[in-house]
């Protein structure tokens, strides 16, 4: 079945860059997302990416996609506190989303 | 144009009484999905919802959990003798249209979630 795979955390210094790494099973997959969960609410999108595609960049966000190694990574650059968040993967199957266990970005002054 | 609306934001029931939590998608959505989120964990798809039908429940328990979503009304979904095991924050997403369509047009957008606390 799918399965979408993340490290729990990444700790990285304001001002660095921080790069999140997802890896996901099903080669089908059409698209694949980036959301953010801030402690307590609910889920943002922060941008997806077309598996035709190798890479999509917007502001300070970079998502690079290798679909022959089924690794998708999300780059923000600049890192701020503000960006402390719980960052999720998913990959689209259908309409479900598939999810990854996502990855808890903490910034360090 | 408001977001996705869920209430309440947090419910505490004793095992063995009735939840429900409600959803009322973004405007001129007709299309709501149900996860569920256990601590530490990503989202788990439950069920998929149009106007009055229910499309795929695939990842509803079998027993005690049901949804819907009428004609008029937010989507309801529903918690019948709730277990310790149902405590878990539970998420509602909506978008325009439902399956095998582009991503720009298939965005789901999430509300703030139902904490349910089962004590």
């Amino acid at each position: 079945g799918e399965d979408v795979e993340q490290s729990l955390f990444l700790s990285v210094r304001e001002g660095d860059s921080s790069v999140i790494n997802c890896t996901y099973t099903d080669s089908s997959s059409t698209y694949l997302y980036w959301y953010k969960q801030e402690p307590g609410a609910g889920l943002q999108l922060l941008t997806y990416i077309f598996s035709n595609m190798d890479m999509k960049q917007d502001q300070r966000l970079t998502v690079l996609l290798n679909k022959k190694d089924k690794h998708l990574s999300l780059r923000i650059a600049d890192t701020q506190t503000g960006d402390s968040a719980i960052y999720f993967c998913a990959e689209r199957s259908n309409y479900q989303l598939i999810w990854g266990a996502g990855t808890k970005l903490i910034i360090k002054p | 144009n408001a977001g996705v609306m869920q209430n309440p934001r947090h419910l505490v029931r004793r095992r063995g009484q009735e939840a429900r939590l409600r959803c009322s998608p973004m405007k001129g959505h007709s299309h709501v999905y149900w996860y569920r989120q256990l601590p530490e964990e990503g989202l788990k798809f439950m069920v998929y919802l149009q106007k009055e039908n229910i499309i795929d429940e695939s990842g509803m328990p079998k027993e005690r959990f049901s949804a819907e979503f009428p004609k008029e009304g937010p989507s309801i979904l529903r918690i019948q003798q709730v277990v310790r095991g149902d405590s878990a924050a539970y998420f509602c997403a909506s978008s325009p249209i439902g399956t095998r369509v582009s991503a720009a047009k298939n965005i789901q957008y999430f509300g703030a979630g139902t904490r349910l606390s089962v004590l």
